[in-house]
């Protein structure tokens, strides 16, 4: 089975500017969350989508936003990009019920300048 | 990945040597328990996983424990080798919060 994987791996932005970045889970995996990675604040959860539906939300700004669609792919978008928005950005999928291991893709480093 | 754990603790054991990493969890009505390694440039992959009802769990080389009193969890790594050199995470999930909280991480190094 293939893994998770995200699209791009890396990706340089500006101030100001808007990033979109995909998710393909694992083949039959219908959750799918996304996490941010920082030095300064370690992982943490910024959504989880289950059958196209939002399940839970982290502590983010609204300027964070994701989506999933009917094949389960995942994207998460974030507007109005600021420096401290420059982090990894790691997607993990799982069946969908709670309680269980998540496996996460390589994820996506973004800059921001 | 390549942003992980500039300032992280770490634990420097020799090869062929027994590691034991340490982790304070946050909440006391978290049911499930996961420890992730991930090696530089890579994400977070599944080592070992072990629910509330249980206070210890073994897989290949690795040995969870839980210690819901003080709520703590430890992961021991039997004979440590140099692909064991990565940052480890602990992470907990609330029942039905489909979330996980991970711990700070520590970074294990291996000196040969």
């Amino acid at each position: 089975k293939a893994g998770v994987t995200q699209t791009p791996r890396y990706l340089i932005k500006t101030r100001g500017q808007q990033v979109t970045l995909s998710c393909s889970p694992i083949s039959g995996h219908r959750s799918v969350s996304w996490y941010q990675q920082t030095p300064g604040q370690g992982l943490q959860f910024l959504f989880e989508y289950f059958s196209e539906t939002q399940r839970n939300k982290g502590n983010f700004p609204g300027r964070f936003s994701g989506r999933q669609f009917s094949n389960s792919r995942s994207e998460m978008n974030v507007s109005t990009l600021e420096l401290g928005d420059s982090a990894l950005y790691l997607c993990a999928s799982s069946p969908g019920f709670s309680s269980e291991k998540l496996f996460f893709g390589s994820g996506t480093q973004l800059s921001v300048l | 990945g390549e942003s992980v754990g500039l300032h992280l603790p770490t634990l420097s054991v020799q090869e062929g040597d027994n590691s034991i990493i340490n982790c304070a969890y946050s909440n006391s009505a978290s049911d499930y328990f996961i420890w992730y390694k991930q090696e530089s440039g890579k994400g977070p992959q599944f080592i070992i996983d072990i629910r509330s009802n249980m206070d210890k769990r073994q897989g290949q080389r690795v040995t969870v424990l839980l210690n819901k009193t003080v709520k703590h969890l430890s992961l021991q790594i039997a004979a440590t080798q140099p692909g064991d050199s990565a940052v480890y995470f602990c992470a907990e999930i609330l029942d039905s919060s489909y979330k996980l909280i991970f711990g700070s991480g520590t970074r294990l190094l291996v000196r040969p």
